[in-house]
C-alpha cells in the first residue's frame, strides 16, 4: 500500500527567506510523486512531479523538489519565499500500476510573512 | 490548454432536492475524476472514470450518482444529500492509457457546495 506523510501541519517563513516543506513516502512499487498547491478556494495546481528520472525536479514559480530513495523522501523546496506563495500544499503518491488513483498526504499550510 | 472548467462554482441545496455538477475538459483526457474535499482535509477520492467506463466507486453512498456521457465530460448527480455532505467537490482529468501511475491530474477550481 501507498502512503505519504508531511512532517509538518505547518510552517511560518519570512518573505524573502528559504522553504522547506517536508514529505516522507511508502510504497511497494516505483512511485510517482506530485506536489500541489492549493490557494483559498481553489482547485489544485501542479507544482511537479518525479517519475523515476532525474531525482532533483524543477517545478513552476521556483520550486524544486529532489527525490531521495534511500530517505524514501520528497522535500520541497524554494530560495526565496515570495507573499503569494501563502497556500496549502500537498505532496503525493501515485497509486500501483494501472490504478489511477492519488494518495494525498495531509498537507502543509504555508503562511509568508512580511 | 490545461483547463478543467466545473460549474456551478457555489451551489446551495436542500436535503430533498435533485442537483446536478458538470466538469468538462478538452485535452483529450480519457481519465476522470470526482473528489471530495473537507475544510483543512486533503482531497477524498469518489469515482475514477476510464475511457467512459466507471472503473473506480469509493464506496461512496448512491445518493451519488456519477455519470459520463462523453469522453470530455463529467457529471456528479445529487439527490437526498445531507448536511454533511457539504463540501468542495473537485473535478480531475488525466490522460489515461497503461502507464497510469505516470499520468499527471489536472484539476478544476472545485464546486463549493452546502446542504442545508
Amino acid at each position: 500500500a501507498q502512503s505519504v506523510t508531511q512532517l509538518d501541519s505547518h510552517v511560518s517563513v519570512s518573505e524573502g527567506t528559504p522553504v522547506l516543506l517536508r514529505c516522507n513516502y511508502s510504497s511497494s512499487y516505483s512511485p510517482s510523486l506530485f506536489w500541489y498547491v492549493q490557494h483559498p478556494n481553489k482547485g489544485l495546481q501542479l507544482l511537479l512531479k518525479y517519475t523515476s528520472a532525474a531525482t532533483l525536479v524543477k517545478g513552476i514559480n521556483g520550486f524544486e523538489a529532489e527525490f531521495k530513495k534511500s530517505e524514501t523522501s520528497f522535500h520541497l523546496t524554494k530560495p526565496s519565499a515570495h507573499m503569494s506563495d501563502a497556500a496549502e500544499y500537498f505532496c503525493v503518491v501515485s497509486e500501483s500500476p494501472g490504478r489511477r488513483a492519488l494518495t494525498f498526504g495531509s498537507g502543509t499550510r504555508l503562511q509568508v510573512q512580511p | 490548454d490545461t483547463e478543467v472548467t466545473q460549474t456551478p462554482k457555489h451551489l446551495v441545496m436542500g436535503m430533498t432536492n435533485k442537483k446536478s455538477l458538470k466538469c468538462e475538459q478538452h485535452m483529450g483526457h480519457r481519465a476522470m475524476y470526482w473528489y471530495k474535499q473537507k475544510a483543512k482535509k486533503p482531497p477524498e477520492l469518489m469515482f475514477v472514470y476510464s475511457y467512459e467506463k466507471l472503473s473506480i466507486n469509493e464506496s461512496v453512498p448512491s445518493r451519488f450518482s456519477p455519470e459520463c456521457p462523453n469522453s470530455s465530460l463529467l457529471n456528479l448527480h445529487l439527490h437526498a444529500l445531507q448536511p454533511e455532505d457539504s463540501a468542495l467537490y473537485l473535478c480531475a482529468s488525466s490522460r489515461g492509457g497503461l502507464a497510469g501511475n505516470t499520468d499527471t491530474q489536472y484539476f478544476g477550481p472545485g464546486t463549493r457546495l452546502t446542504v442545508l
